[in-house]
């Protein structure tokens, strides 16, 4: 998986609560990105961060907020989980100026 | 209409048969596609990018890119039952946004 871990790698929550996955690189890459994944939509870009501090929304942004504060990790958290919100939830990074992303295991989120 | 679109499937072939694996996008300005295997339960692993019109091979697989008609195709010749899985197709459509298709099931029987 390219250097990169993702934890919790599973995590059932109650709706209204607060959830953090983490994402953590070892490449030193500049770019990570936040992916969600359900049936018939394919993987679908919540945030991403090019560098520390730096992050922007991707195309289903509402309900999340990310953080970097270092390189190497990358935060991702549900203020107040919803059942909308279960999804397997992707970390990926990127080097700075190429095309490729590399994914890491997943979380498997279930809101309840 | 999505950004990127693909068949669901499943595209079954016969051990052997050339799998052909097909995706549209709507973004003209989209500047690199990539095609993207992902076993069930597993992560999506690259397996395929492309930059520019006309035909990219890489041992049994080859990208074909046609900008103007805003089509990417993905070959697999002889085809193995551990290609079995889903084949996510990717495009770049600005600095680092990134779009997948909702990928296409495919299955190859022994």
């Amino acid at each position: 998986d390219a250097g990169i871990t993702q934890s919790p790698r599973h995590k059932v929550t109650e709706t209204g609560t607060p959830v953090t996955l983490r994402c953590h690189q070892t490449e030193n890459h500049r770019y990570m990105y936040w992916y969600r994944q359900d049936p018939g939509h394919g993987l679908r870009l919540i945030h991403y961060s090019y560098g520390v501090k730096d992050t922007d929304k991707g195309e289903v942004s509402d309900g999340y907020s990310v953080s970097r504060s270092k390189t190497e990790d990358f935060l991702l958290t549900l203020e107040s989980a919803t059942s909308s919100q279960t999804s397997v939830y992707f970390c990926a990074i990127g080097t700075s100026g190429v095309n490729e992303q590399y994914f890491g295991p997943g979380t498997r989120l279930t809101v309840t | 209409q999505k950004e990127v679109e693909q068949n669901s499937g499943p595209l079954s072939v016969p051990e052997g048969a050339i799998a052909s694996l097909n995706c549209t996008y709507s973004d003209r300005v989209s500047q690199s596609f990539f095609w993207y295997r992902q076993y069930s339960g597993k992560s999506p692993e690259l397996i395929m990018s492309i930059y520019s019109n006309g035909d990219k091979e890489d041992g049994r697989f080859t990208a074909q890119l046609n900008k103007a008609s805003q089509y990417v195709s993905l070959l697999i010749r002889d085809s193995q039952p551990s290609d079995s899985a889903t084949y996510l197709c990717a495009v770049k459509v600005n600095f680092n946004k990134f779009y997948f298709g909702s990928g296409t099931k495919l299955n190859v029987k022994p």
